[in-house]
């Protein structure tokens, strides 16, 4: 069975710009949860998507953005990119909801970088 | 103050040491425990999750949660090179999300 995948791994955009991830969850899964990770703040939750609605916020800016196809496939946009956005970005899939007790299944992340 | 605290390290031990990590957390609503364990390169994968407070224990590993103290911690045993990695303490409220800690990175020497 495969992974999570994203896509791409590895980006490089100036200021200003903006930037779209993606993300594919394992096939059957329903669940589609956006993360932000970086040395100074660790794991940030971003939101979660469930059947093309998003059910969950974290405390980011409206710059960053996010939606879920019917087959469950996943992007998220960061539009006015800034250099506090250079982070690894990862995507987690789960079956349901990704209530506490359902376990999520990372993707190996997008890096980016902002110039 | 950060609603879960863990220690960056980081950390290197001996292979066979006994590993100790540990994170502490403000929020006394949160009711599920995990640990995630990440590679470099890679995205984290669950290691071991509690529901409340106690004991868990799954081959060389033990998570422990001790809700009075606001404190949880992950021991490794027998610790092994391929054990390097980042470990991160994961907790959440009922149908909450998820609050990562910091991560320990974790480097086990031959």
């Amino acid at each position: 069975k495969a992974g999570v995948t994203q896509t791409p791994r590895y980006l490089i955009k100036t200021r200003g710009q903006q930037v779209t991830l993606s993300c594919s969850p394992i096939s059957g899964h329903r669940s589609v949860s956006w993360y932000q990770q970086t040395p100074g703040q660790g794991l940030q939750f971003l939101f979660e998507y469930f059947s093309e609605t998003q059910r969950n916020k974290g405390n980011f800016p409206g710059r960053f953005s996010g939606r879920q196809f019917s087959n469950s496939r996943s992007e998220m946009n960061v539009s006015t990119l800034e250099l506090g956005d250079s982070a690894l970005y990862l995507c987690a899939s789960s079956l349901i909801l990704a209530t506490s007790t359902d376990t999520q299944y990372f993707g190996p992340g997008t890096r980016l970088t902002v110039l | 103050q950060k609603e879960v605290e863990q220690d960056p390290g980081p950390l290197s031990v001996p292979e066979g040491a006994i590993v100790s990590l540990n994170c502490t957390y403000s929020n006394s609503a949160f009711q599920y425990f995990m640990w995630y364990r990440q590679y470099s390169r890679k995205g984290p994968e669950l290691l071991m999750y509690t529901y409340s407070s106690g004991n868990k224990e799954d081959g060389r590993f033990t998570a422990q949660v001790d809700k009075s103290s606001k404190y949880i911690s992950l021991f490794i045993r027998d610790s092994q090179p391929s054990d390097s990695a980042t470990y991160l303490c994961a907790m959440s409220a009922v149908g909450g999300k998820l609050i990562f800690g910091q991560g320990t990175e974790l480097s086990v020497k031959p």
